[in-house]
This record gives structure tokens, C-alpha cells and sequence, in this order.
């Protein structure tokens, strides 16, 4: 069984670009994450989905950040302009969804660097 | 909120000795807590877990186990390979999805 997959693995753009990053999760999992991991340190949550519905964007910048899952299956995050700040890994997660399944599944990332 | 901590942040030991990383966790409704290895270029692995029901779990060379009244949780790894090197992550959840991770351990097994 594939795992989640993520592109690009690597991007490097400049300060004010546009940038997005995709994200096909297991098939099956109904439940969608986008993380943010800054060098030493541990995946920070942005947003998590449910199907295709938002259900958590508490920690997602949305002066800058956008994200949708418009079919409830792969999902896109952009970050529009994107600031020197922003240079970390984008991680896309993804777990069966339900009540009681905990267990979240990681992509290998997006290394962003912003110069 | 939940907050963890996570020590030690370096841990080197002698192939075929135990490692030892102890998280602690601040909400005592926190009821699950996976462990992630993460190597090198590559997303973070889930590799044991444990709910809140349950003292102590093992799969093979690695187990966890779980203090409710101290609030915290460690991870064991026993006779360490020098695969064992990666940076190892504790979270905690309470019952969402929503994980809360510590700040990790980088583990080097010296052959």
C-alpha cells in the first residue's frame, strides 16, 4: 500500500513568490493534516480536514496561507507571498478518521527555503 | 494547552546498550501518545503508541510506558543498532486529532 505522497520533495524560491505544495494521502483515510516542522523542532499543526471541510485551522496564518481539499481525497497549501519566515518542512499527514483512530501517517515532506 | 517536554535533546550510546527518552506531558486528559522516528530527509514514522488505559506496551526491542500520575512517558530501546540513529519525537493527544509534539531526541548508536 502506497504511503502518503508528497511534491516537490524540495523548493526554493524567493521572498514574496508564491509557493504550493501537494499532498495525496492513504487511500481510504479520510482524515487530512498539514503540519509545519522548523529546523529542530517538532511538526506544528496548520490545519486538519475532514473529507474536504476544514475542521481545525486554528494555527494556519491566513493572511499568507491557504489550503483546500476540494474532492475530500489529495490536498494543495499554498502560502502567498511567502516571507523568510516560512523557510521550514511541510509535512502531510493522514489517518482513517472516526472515533478512537488516532494513528497519523506521514508524508516525506516539502523542504521549503525562502531566500 | 498541552504542553510536552522531551528529554534529553542528544543521546549517544554504545551499540547494544538501552536508550532511554522520557517525555512529560502537562494535561491529564492527554490519552494518547504515539512515537515518531524520524531519519534523515524523511517524514516522521510512527513506530509504538499508548493509550491511557494501559501502563506499559512492547513491540520487539522497543517498548513504552506510561506514568497517568506523573504525567509522563518514556520509550525504551533495547540492544541499539546503528539504524536505531534518527531523531525520535514524543506527542500527546487528548482524545482529538490534534497532536501536540515535543522537541526531540536525536539518537546516535556509535558502532
Amino acid at each position: 500500500e502506497a504511503g502518503v505522497v508528497q511534491s516537490p520533495r524540495y523548493k526554493i524560491i524567493e521572498k514574496k513568490q508564491p509557493v504550493a505544495f501537494w499532498c495525496n494521502p492513504i487511500s481510504g483515510h479520510n482524515t487530512l493534516y498539514w503540519y509545519r516542522q522548523n529546523l529542530g523542532q517538532g511538526p506544528e499543526l496548520l490545519i486538519r480536514y475532514e473529507n474536504e471541510e476544514a475542521v481545525d485551522d486554528s494555527q494556519l496564518p491566513k493572511d499568507r496561507f491557504s489550503a483546500e481539499r476540494l474532492k475530500g481525497v489529495d490536498s494543495t497549501l499554498k502560502i502567498q507571498p511567502a516571507e523568510l519566515g516560512d523557510s521550514a518542512v511541510y509535512l502531510c499527514a493522514s489517518s482513517l478518521g472516526g472515533r478512537g483512530d488516532y494513528e497519523q501517517y506521514f508524508g516525506p515532506g516539502t523542504r521549503l527555503t525562502v531566500t | 494547552g498541552e504542553n510536552v517536554e522531551q528529554h534529553p535533546s542528544t543521546l549517544s550510546v554504545q551499540e547494544g546498550d538501552s536508550a532511554v527518552i522520557k517525555c512529560t506531558y502537562s494535561d491529564s486528559a492527554s490519552n494518547y501518545f504515539p512515537w515518531y522516528k524520524q531519519e534523515l530527509g524523511k517524514g516522521p514514522q510512527l513506530i509504538i503508541d499508548i493509550r491511557s488505559n494501559v501502563g506499559e506496551k512492547k513491540d520487539q526491542r522497543i517498548a513504552v510506558t506510561l506514568n497517568k500520575t506523573a504525567k509522563h512517558f518514556s520509550l525504551h530501546i533495547t540492544e541499539t543498532q546503528p539504524e536505531d540513529s534518527a531523531v525520535y519525537f514524543c506527542a500527546a493527544s487528548m482524545g482529538t486529532y490534534k497532536y501536540i509534539f515535543g522537541t526531540g531526541t536525536r539518537l546516535k548508536v556509535l558502532a
